[in-house]
């Protein structure tokens, strides 16, 4: 079983709609969980982060984590054809050798 | 405020070949970490550098080393290239351990390579 698993997709939408993307992991450990957005030929950069469980919302994007189920999601409102790119979930754990694990990563296209 | 800088962008190489890659990180971040990007098993971490020593590794073999410079600029070297080796090599630099309280890592835009 990987460490982070994620549906690749592709996962198409109308501009305007919700987007919902997901990922399991699978140590318990994992205190640290964050969102990266790739665009085509370029590294993947920040989106949200969040230590342990909750929600985040930063603009028209919210990260929820339950840990109880070893479940992170990203929602996007209102998305936007800029919003089109690769999604990288990746999770953490808290010792200082920790390294960072990413999921295989969702690739969104929204559709004017 | 300059981000991560990776050279070259591009690079065609052949079986057998050596290639080394070149990382800037932040101005002020201390640790870099290298990452391989393929379609197949996406964001794989290769090593973790912080003030010039190697802090974490992955599970790669050893035709892939890396290195710090006391300027924290780092540096990754793949022996041997194999086809498989083909990939996006991803460099991400932090102010301390990726594995430390709040850091998070800042990517470079990469550096593909191709082996032929």
């Amino acid at each position: 079983q990987k460490e982070v698993e994620q549906d690749p997709g592709p996962l198409s939408v109308p501009e305007g709609a919700i987007v919902s993307l997901n990922c399991t992991y699978s140590n318990s450990a994992f205190q640290y969980f964050m969102w990266y957005r790739q665009y085509s030929r370029k590294g993947p950069e920040l989106l949200m982060y969040t230590y342990s469980s909750g929600n985040k919302e930063d603009g028209r994007f919210t990260a929820q984590v339950d840990k109880s189920s070893k479940y992170i999601s990203l929602f996007i409102r209102d998305s936007q054809p800029s919003d089109s790119a690769t999604y990288l979930c990746a999770v953490r754990g808290e010792t200082s050798y920790d390294k960072v694990i990413f999921g295989p990563g969702t690739s969104l296209s929204v559709i004017p | 405020k300059a981000g991560v800088t990776q050279t070259p962008r591009y690079l065609i190489k052949t079986r057998g070949q050596q290639v080394t890659l070149s990382c800037s990180p932040i101005s002020g971040h201390r640790s870099v970490s290298w990452y391989q990007q393929t379609p197949g098993q996406g964001l794989q971490f290769l090593f973790e550098y912080f003030s010039e020593t190697q802090r974490n590794k992955g599970n790669f073999p050893g035709r892939f080393s890396g290195r710090q410079f006391s300027n924290s600029r780092s540096e990754m070297n793949v022996s041997t290239l194999e086809l498989g080796d083909s990939a996006l090599y991803l460099c991400a630099s932090t102010f301390g351990l990726s594995g430390s309280g709040a850091n998070v890592l800042t990517f470079g835009a990469g550096s593909r390579l191709t082996v032929l």
